[in-house]
């Protein structure tokens, strides 16, 4: 069975340029998380939708940070006016669980996100 | 807050030698505590977990016991193979997402 997929690996963008990073969770998982980490550091937590419900948005570092799952199934999270500090990897992980914390996240290899 | 803090590494063992890495947390409540592995070009994958205060999680060989008094869940390995090189993140959840450590590389020599 295939894991959580994401899209593109690997994306180089211009400081000011919109970027969007798509994420394919496992089939029927309810829970979508999305992270960011920087180069040496552990993820932070950005965003968690349950469905196509956003039930917590706490971790996004700005209003140019939008993320959505109109279906309850694909996720994307779209990077509005890109700054050099937006570069890092952002990790998507899904779970079968409804949010519940005992639930283990399945990872996907991230988006290696690079702002020139 | 909630938060994780891990052993900074790098750790650099030779081949079957004992394996410990520190974790210890903060949070309200009754989190739930992780630990996440990261092999080298690959993506994160769940090595343990444990749910409650005395839980012992295992995988791989890999063991670490969920301390309440102490707020602590340390990795541990009774004999490290160079395949564990890697970088080890300790994890804590209480409302569902994830609060990560800074995470731990560990090499291992043959």
């Amino acid at each position: 069975g295939a894991g959580v997929s994401q899209s593109p690996r690997y994306k180089v963008a211009k400081r000011g340029q919109d970027v969007a990073l798509r994420c394919d969770p496992i089939s029927g998982h309810v829970s979508l998380f999305w992270y960011q980490q920087a180069l040496g550091q552990g993820p932070e937590f950005l965003t968690y939708f349950q469905n196509e419900a956003q039930l917590d948005k706490s971790g996004l570092p700005s209003d140019r940070f939008f993320a959505e799952r109109p279906e309850g199934s694909v996720s994307t999270l779209k990077i509005q006016r890109t700054q050099q500090e937006d570069s890092a990897v952002y990790l998507c992980a899904s779970s079968s669980g409804g949010g519940r914390y005992g639930q283990p996240q399945h990872f996907g290899d991230g988006t290696r996100l690079s702002i020139l | 807050g909630n938060s994780v803090t891990q052993m900074e590494g790098p750790v650099t063992l030779s081949e079957e030698a004992f394996l410990t890495i520190n974790c210890t947390y903060t949070a309200t409540g009754y989190p739930s505590l992780f630990w996440y592995v990261q092999y080298p070009g690959e993506g994160l994958q769940l090595l343990l977990k444990a749910t409650k205060a005395d839980d012992k999680g295992s995988n791989k060989g890999f063991e670490a016991t969920y301390r309440k008094e102490t707020t602590s869940f340390h990795l541990e390995k009774g004999s490290v193979q160079v395949s564990d090189s890697a970088v080890y993140f300790c994890a804590l959840s209480n409302t569902g997402k994830l609060i990560f450590g800074q995470g731990t590389t560990l090499q291992v020599k043959p």
